[in-house]
């Protein structure tokens, strides 16, 4: 079956850096997925990696992708206060159309 | 942004009731979502489309029906509201191409309250 788990809350001064981990049952991944949402929006992909990179990095953006323990994590480096919203990590398999989302985590960053 | 509008955005209904909510697409993409969003939960798929009239259920279907006669439109109807459908509601699209990434472009959402 499918499953997607992540932490619920997770809180860091403004500079520090973020990690916001993930993990995922399915080892049939093909690609899985950040979405970043704001309060009062809808979700907003972040950034994304295919099943058979390790690492992918966009400016602040880290993905790491540990696929023997289907661990997937999100480093922010340099938080700021705007970057405070909740994060959904998403998985999606050949044989499905649509996404599996995680359960999100709310990044609070404290001045 | 993508050019996905849902509505209503807010609407408040009483148990047994009947609601239709409506989401609409300028991006003429293949594919419709509706999800809802509710606390511990994330984000968990009712229904998609993948195509004029060709709808499939997710994993939480159970007192809801969609409908989609038209490219853009894709409709999601409670046939008979009840309080554990209070919830909110997003519509997301994407243009799913075989062995490409699936970038969902999400709606606002619709705040779904059932007394």
């Amino acid at each position: 079956g499918e499953d997607v788990e992540q932490s619920l809350f997770l809180s860091v001064r403004e500079g520090d850096s973020s990690v916001i981990n993930c993990t995922y049952t399915d080892s049939s991944s093909t690609y899985l997925y950040w979405y970043k949402q704001e309060p009062g929006a809808g979700l907003q992909l972040l950034t994304y990696i295919f099943s058979n990179m390790d690492m992918k990095q966009d400016q602040r953006l880290t993905v790491l992708l540990n696929k023997k323990d289907k661990h997937l994590s999100l480093r922010i480096a340099d938080t700021q206060t705007g970057d405070s919203a909740i994060y959904f990590c998403a998985e999606s398999i050949r044989s499905r159309r649509a996404l599996t989302f995680g359960s999100g985590t709310r990044l609070q960053v404290q001045p | 942004d993508a050019g996905i509008t849902q509505s209503p955005r807010h609407k408040v209904t009483e148990t047994g009731t009947p609601v239709t909510l409506r989401c609409h697409q300028t991006e003429n993409h293949r594919y419709m979502y509706w999800y809802r969003q509710d606390p511990g939960h994330g984000l968990r798929l009712i229904h998609y489309s993948y195509g004029v009239k060709d709808t499939d259920k997710g994993e939480v279907s159970d007192g809801y029906s969609v409908s989609r006669s038209k490219t853009e439109d894709f409709l999601l109807t409670l046939e008979s509201a009840t309080s554990s459908q209070t919830s909110v509601y997003f519509c997301a699209i994407s243009e799913l191409q075989r062995g490409r990434y699936n970038e969902q472009f999400f709606g606002p959402g619709t705040r779904l309250t059932v007394l």
